[in-house]
C-alpha cells in the first residue's frame, strides 16, 4: 500500500515553461486535494475533485489547472509558469463522508526562476 | 469566518516541557477539528483530533482541549522531546464540506 505518490519530487523551470505534477493514490479514495505551502501562509487549497471528473476551485487556483480522468489520479497542470508559483505542493486524499482523515503525499518542491 | 488563526508561528521548549498550540475559529458550523504533525520534508500526518461534542482529548502525550464558547481549541504536547520537533497544523471542517481549513502553522523545537 504505497499511500498517495506524488511525482516529480523535484522541478526547476523558467518563467513560462509548463509541467504537470501527477498525484497517485492506492487507497480508493473519492476526494483529492492540491495544496501549496509557503513559509508564514500554511496550507492553501488550489483545487480539489469530489469524484472522478469533477473538478473544483480552492482558495488559490489562478494559474493552474487540474483534471481527474481517473479516480487514483489528480494532475496539477501549470501552463505558463511563474516566480510566485514557486512552492512546495502537496497531494492529499481521503474517504468520503464527513470527519475522515485526510492522507498527505511527499510533496513536490518547485522552483520557478 | 472560514480563517482558522493558529499561535505561535515559533516555538522553542525544553525536552522535559509542555508545548502549547492554540488555534482559533469564527464559524460555529465547524463541528471537526483535526491537528496535523510534518516532519521536515515530508506530507503533514494527522496527529489527532476532535469533536466539539467533548472538551477534552488525549492520545498519549498529546491532548487537545476544546472551549467551545469561546470558539478556540489548542494542542497540548507534555514531556516534549526533540523527536516531536516537527510543525504543527491545527485545521476545521463541518459535516456539510468536502475540504478543510487549515492554521498558518507551528515550527516546534524542543532542545535537548
Amino acid at each position: 500500500n504505497a499511500g498517495v505518490t506524488q511525482t516529480p519530487k523535484f522541478r526547476v523551470l523558467k518563467t513560462g515553461q509548463s509541467m504537470t505534477l501527477l498525484c497517485a493514490q492506492d487507497m480508493n479514495h473519492e476526494y483529492m486535494y492540491w495544496y501549496r505551502q509557503d513559509p508564514g501562509m500554511g496550507l492553501r487549497l488550489i483545487h480539489y475533485s469530489v469524484g472522478e471528473g469533477t473538478t473544483a476551485k480552492g482558495e488559490v487556483p489562478d494559474g493552474y489547472n487540474v483534471s481527474r480522468l481517473k479516480k487514483q489520479n489528480f494532475l496539477l497542470g501549470l501552463e505558463s509558469a511563474a516566480p510566485s508559483q514557486t512552492s512546495v505542493y502537496f497531494c492529499a486524499s481521503r474517504r468520503q463522508g464527513a470527519y475522515n482523515e485526510q492522507f498527505f503525499g511527499p510533496g513536490t518542491r518547485l522552483t520557478v526562476l | 469566518q472560514q480563517q482558522v488563526k493558529q499561535s505561535p508561528q515559533s516555538l522553542i521548549v525544553q525536552k522535559g516541557g509542555i508545548s502549547i498550540i492554540n488555534c482559533a475559529y469564527e464559524n460555529t458550523a465547524f463541528d471537526y477539528f483535526p491537528w496535523y504533525q510534518q516532519f521536515p520534508g515530508k506530507g503533514p500526518a494527522l496527529l489527532i483530533a476532535i469533536r466539539p461534542d467533548v472538551s477534552e482529548k488525549k492520545e498519549g502525550r498529546f491532548t487537545i482541549s476544546f472551549n467551545k464558547s469561546a470558539k478556540q481549541f489548542s494542542l497540548h504536547i507534555m514531556d516534549s522531546q526533540p523527536g516531536d520537533s516537527a510543525t504543527y497544523f491545527c485545521a476545521a471542517s463541518w459535516g456539510g464540506t468536502y475540504k478543510y481549513i487549515f492554521g498558518t502553522g507551528t515550527r516546534l523545537k524542543v532542545l535537548a
